[in-house]
């Protein structure tokens, strides 16, 4: 079992609908939590950090981290069809051993129709 | 302020030979960490470098292998190649203050034959 779970997709959503996007990880040391969003042919772009759990808001994005439940979620609203991308979770814990490393999960395909 | 750089953008090399890739950080950036990204296994974490220093280590072969410059650029070579290497190679790097955010770079994909 991989520590971080990502649904695959693909994920096609008309433009305008709201996206929701999920993970679940096993790692209970994982204090950090990222979401990033790749493009095709191009590096992981950072979307959102979120330390602990709680939620951040930024602009249409929306992180919710739930440690209780292990559970990670991102919100797109008024979702765009340059939104289409993979997305990628990600956790750290905050121990020694894990210096620069993030466990991501496979990514979602995400698709914006017009 | 320029972000993560990597050279070569792509590589094509056939088994057996080895490989250099560069990753230069974003300026003030002490950690550099790289990844190997494939369809299959996603991304999997290489190793992270600060202060010149291997600091962690993922679970690859010691074929794959790095390290970091005082201006902290960094390197990692792979040697004695085989097809299953064919990925995309992404640095990251952070400030290492807290979390340590990671910004990546565009990636050096590599192609074995």
């Amino acid at each position: 079992q991989k520590e971080v779970e990502q649904d695959p997709g693909p994920l096609s959503v008309p433009e305008g609908a709201i996206v929701s996007l999920n993970c679940t990880y096993s790692n209970s040391a994982f204090q950090y939590f990222m979401w990033y969003r790749q493009y095709s042919r191009k590096g992981p772009e950072l979307l959102m950090y979120t330390y602990s759990s709680g939620n951040k808001e930024d602009g249409r994005f929306t992180a919710q981290v739930d440690k209780s439940s292990k559970y990670i979620s991102l919100f797109i609203r008024d979702s765009q069809p340059s939104d289409s991308a993979t997305y990628l979770c990600a956790g750290r814990d905050a121990g020694g051993t894990s210096y620069g490393k993030l466990t991501f999960g496979q990514g979602t395909i995400l698709t914006v129709h017009p | 302020k320029a972000g993560v750089t990597q050279t070569p953008r792509y590589l094509i090399k056939t088994r057996g030979q080895q490989v250099t890739l560069s990753c230069s950080p974003i300026s003030g950036h002490r950690s550099v960490s790289w990844y190997q990204q494939t369809p299959g296994q996603g991304l999997q974490f290489l190793f992270e470098y600060f202060s010149e220093t291997q600091r962690n280590k993922g679970n690859f072969p010691g074929r794959f292998s790095g390290r970091q410059f005082s201006n902290s650029r960094s390197e990692m070579n792979v040697s004695t190649l085989e097809l299953g290497d064919s990925a995309l190679y992404l640095c990251a790097s952070s400030t290492d203050r807290g979390g340590g955010t990671q910004y990546f770079g565009p990636g050096t994909r590599l192609l074995v034959l």
